[in-house]
């Protein structure tokens, strides 16, 4: 199984400004996702990090509010644009080969 | 669209008892069933998954069913122990690999 690490773990940031979270996985994987999770709730995809091209996003999600990067298949960042108070939360990264494993996440909070 | 309803949302067992949780389905291309518990503090990890052409899968105490036809499928757990204790999301897939997650389920095993 594959070993994913991100950093930060957990930053508070204020707001109006912008956090970059990266996501480091130990093997190559097919694909890469990055998801949020607030206290209590469930998971809830953001997006799909593509390699090499634009990150496929979901309803709800736009590429200037959480610009996503992959540019190999072991590593992406997520960056958090513009915070608000309503972006704090959990951000996992997770990869998938024939399982699909996640990340440590990351813990944000926006005074 | 994708959507995946996971019930109970809590539940409370005694240990050795068995323990059931229900997810239903609504896209008829979905092909993957994973389950993940996430103890707390700690990231989702896998326990069990199916894919759509098996109806039962088995890894000693845990099991998972699926019924097609009905679009849904369960986790069993089976002889419960107390460290069994925190939350299970139920996902599901398709072709394109994303994973849509359910609500997820607290389960307090009782001593």
């Amino acid at each position: 199984s594959a070993v994913i690490s991100q950093k930060p773990s957990r930053d508070i940031c204020q707001r109006g400004t912008s956090l970059t979270i990266q996501c480091q996985v130990d093997s190559q994987v097919t694909m890469m996702f990055w998801y949020r999770q607030q206290p209590g709730q469930s998971l809830t995809l953001i997006a799909t990090a593509n390699q090499g091209s634009e990150a496929t996003y979901e309803s709800g999600f736009v590429i200037d509010k959480f610009p996503i990067s992959r540019p190999n298949l072991t590593f992406s960042t997520l960056t958090v644009s513009n915070m608000s108070p309503e972006d704090s939360s959990i951000y996992l990264c997770s990869g998938r080969y024939n399982e699909q494993f996640f990340g440590p996440g990351t813990r944000l909070t926006v005074l | 669209g994708e959507n995946v309803e996971q019930h109970p949302s809590t539940l409370s067992v005694q240990e050795g008892d068995s323990a059931v949780i229900k997810c239903t389905y609504s896209d008829s291309a979905s092909n993957y069933f994973p389950w993940y518990k996430q103890e707390l503090g700690k990231r989702p990890q896998l326990i069990i998954d199916i894919r759509s052409n098996v109806g039962e899968k088995k890894d000693q105490r845990i099991a998972v069913t699926l019924n097609k036809t009905a679009k849904h499928f369960s986790l069993h757990i089976t002889e419960t122990q107390p460290e069994d204790s925190a939350v299970y999301f139920c996902g599901q897939g398709d072709s394109s690999y994303k994973l849509i997650f359910g609500s997820g389920t607290r389960l307090l095993v009782r001593p």
